[in-house]
């Protein structure tokens, strides 16, 4: 089984600043089956990129993903007050088929 | 617009079955291009995927919860839904169904969970 492991467990930024979060596997995954998702209290997660690097459907352009192989991230260019949340990242593996989440970073304003 | 809609009790008894269901409204169960599955989480803690579902009824589970699980669908309904026997404590958690959806570009194939129910709060306890 595929572990995800999320750094930093908590980032503390401020609103305008540059947020990179880093997801990292146990080994080397698709990147076609990574996908990063938002998820603020109360509500259900929220799809941002799959792919690694492809943005979903309405999803602004500060948000961006990248990497491949075992290393991932996802990078908010200028953070605006409602980006502050709970980021998770996701694979898929297919030998067991199935889903892991990563632990989540929780991205707070400083 | 796609919904997901989850139901089922709030509150199950150590040792009995949390039966959980999924309705989906706006659009169809039945197409060929989406998985549908569950996905829990406990208070304060992540996200753990539970199991997924075709609406052939073909299935694959989170092998650490594989012998308690069990993911159905109803076609003709428009919904799936979640078996999970022998509860505990530890199976307290807000429980999600969601939409797996893929893509196919240049040979490769992507998956993402792209449409999600609001989530539905199930306690354990006696």
């Amino acid at each position: 089984e595929i572990v995800l492991t999320q750094s930093p467990g908590t980032l503390s930024l401020s609103p305008g600043e540059r947020a990179t979060l880093s997801c990292r596997a146990s080994q080397s995954v698709s990147s076609s089956y990574l996908a990063w998702y938002q998820q603020k209290p109360g509500q259900a997660p929220r799809l941002l990129i799959y792919g690694a690097s492809s943005r979903a459907t309405g999803i602004p352009d500060r948000f961006s993903g990248s990497g491949s192989g075992t290393d991932f991230t996802l990078t908010i260019s200028r953070l605006e007050p409602e980006d502050f949340a709970v980021y998770y990242c996701q694979q898929y593996g297919s030998s067991p088929p199935g889903y892991t989440f990563g632990q989540g970073t929780k991205l707070e304003i400083k | 617009q796609l919904q997901l809609q989850e139901s089922g009790p709030g509150l199950v008894k150590p040792s009995e079955t949390l039966s959980l269901t999924c309705t989906v409204s706006g659009g169809s169960i039945s197409s060929s291009s989406y998985y549908w599955g569950w996905i829990r989480q406990p208070p304060g803690k992540g996200l753990e995927w539970i199991g997924s579902i075709y609406y052939s009824g073909s299935t694959y589970y989170n092998p650490s919860l594989k012998s308690r699980v069990t993911i159905s669908v109803d076609t003709s309904k428009n919904q799936f839904s979640l078996k999970l026997s022998s509860v505990t404590a530890a199976d307290t958690a807000v429980y999600y169904c969601a939409r797996r959806g893929s893509i196919t570009i240049f040979g490769d194939y992507y998956y993402y969970m792209d449409v999600w129910g609001k989530g539905t709060t199930v306690t354990v306890s006696s």
